[in-house]
């Protein structure tokens, strides 16, 4: 199994311009979540989904859009992108809810705008 | 404000000695998480406690829940520099989304 794997791995972008931030997983878990980590921040949660077809807010949704129409699959995009989005994103997957459950991360996307 | 606030923030030490992180909450958790994460990869979960007053021991590293269950801690017996990494506390609190906290960075120098 590759577990959590994310694309790319580093982005450089000018303001304004849009991207997408690809996600998937090969453990068949339906709970997938987006995060970003800045320096001394620890992780926020952006946006999750709790199965296909399904996804909600997080912590810090504004900025961010999401869908999951596979259960692989979770994009993370950014319409129109700000210096305040400069940050690591990661994506992680779990088997089930609940507070004992793992999490699975991928390797995480760096991105910078300028 | 972090619901869960780690300390120190840094700690630079020797290979051999030993060290501690911390993880504090004003909240009750029913359980906390520890994960740690290396330069240029994602978190990967090392324990999660579940009882107040709990300790669980993973090799060279020592976890222990508070009796309260509002703070946890890590202790590293003889570092070594493949502890070099983020250390993170994780709590759900009342839910399944975790709250993380901003974690602490241990460097172990040979």
């Amino acid at each position: 199994n590759a577990g959590v794997t994310q694309t790319p791995k580093f982005r450089i972008l000018k303001i304004g311009q849009s991207m997408t931030l690809q996600c998937a997983q090969d453990m068949n878990h339906n709970y997938m979540y987006w995060y970003r980590q800045d320096p001394g921040m620890g992780l926020k949660l952006i946006y999750y989904s709790v199965g296909a077809g399904i996804t909600d807010k997080g912590e810090v949704p504004n900025g961010y859009n999401v869908s999951r129409s596979t259960t692989e699959d979770f994009p993370l995009r950014l319409e129109l992108a700000a210096p305040s989005q400069t940050s690591v994103y990661f994506c992680a997957s779990s088997n089930r809810a609940g507070e004992l459950e793992t999490q699975y991360f991928g390797p995480g996307t760096r991105l910078l705008v300028l | 404000t972090q619901l869960l606030e780690q300390s120190p923030q840094f700690l630079s030490i020797q290979e051999g000695e030993n060290l501690t992180v911390y993880c504090n909450s004003s909240s009750v958790f029913s359980s906390l998480q520890w994960y740690r994460q290396e330069p240029g990869e994602g978190p990967v979960l090392l324990v999660t406690v579940v009882t107040g007053g709990e300790v669980k021991k993973l090799k060279r590293l020592t976890f222990q829940f508070g009796d309260a269950r509002k703070d946890s801690s890590l202790h590293i017996t003889a570092a070594q520099p493949g502890d070099t990494g983020l250390y993170l506390c994780a709590g759900a609190p009342g839910d399944y989304k975790l709250s993380f906290g901003a974690g602490t960075t241990v460097t172990v120098r040979a």
